[in-house]
């Protein structure tokens, strides 16, 4: 069955540290879907990034920079030189082509950067 | 913004009582998710419509139904409510299933 495990439930740093976060994912299907979105305080879920399977490729843009390992398994999110507006709580997902892109989420990570 | 707006932003209703979650896709996207967001159970997806079709059904329990209608808006009607069913419930569109999914500001919904 697939799963998505973020290991980390809280991360607590202070402003200006590099931070990574944890996706490890469970999965049968050879074509699939991973993501992450971030849960600002306010509420909302705000799209970040989408990797296909078949793209092992690191992305960086800005401040965040992927990492997606295929050999075990995990999709990381790393955030460099951390500001307080990047705290929130971040989740990780999976779709897979047989379930039509409906979304697993992991418990997802409570970020707090401090001043 | 995201472009996908949901109605309303609160609802609080007693049990047993019956309420509509309405939720309008970004323009030109086709696919339409419901997810409840809870303490307990984390995000969890319940449904997916495709230009009206349902698509696939999730951990959605038979008290709950939701259609998608020609203008491409949807509805998730949740019945008989049970305290339990107390969260955040988010709408999402996508413009094809293998493509990212974009969030509304959700409806949080009471029972008291």
């Amino acid at each position: 069955a697939q799963k998505v495990t973020q290991a980390q439930t809280e991360i607590s740093v202070v402003e200006k540290e590099d931070v990574t976060l944890d996706c490890v994912y469970e999965t049968r299907d050879t074509t699939y879907y991973l993501f992450w979105y971030k849960q600002p305080p306010s509420g909302e879920l705000v799209f970040l990034i989408r990797r296909n399977s078949f793209d092992e490729q690191n992305e960086i843009s800005g401040r965040y920079s992927w990492n997606f390992q295929k050999s075990t398994s995990s999709f990381n999110f790393t955030i460099t030189a951390s500001q307080v507006v990047d705290s929130a709580v971040y989740f990780c997902a999976l779709s897979e082509a047989r379930s039509q892109g409906n979304l697993i989420f992991g418990k997802g990570t409570k970020l707090s950067v401090k001043p | 913004d995201s472009g996908v707006t949901q109605t309303p932003k609160h609802l609080i209703t007693a049990t047993g009582q019956r309420v509509t979650l309405r939720c309008s896709p970004r323009s030109g996207d086709l696919s339409v998710y419901w997810y409840q967001q809870s303490l307990d159970q984390g995000l969890q997806f319940l449904i997916h419509y495709y230009n009206g079709e349902e698509r696939a059904k999730g951990n959605i329990l038979e008290r709950f139904s939701a259609q998608q209608f020609p203008d491409l808006h949807s509805e998730l009607n949740l019945s008989s409510l049970e305290l339990g069913d107390s969260a955040l419930y988010f709408c999402a569109s996508s413009s094809s299933w293998d493509r990212e999914q974009y969030f509304g500001p959700g409806t949080r919904l009471t029972v008291t």
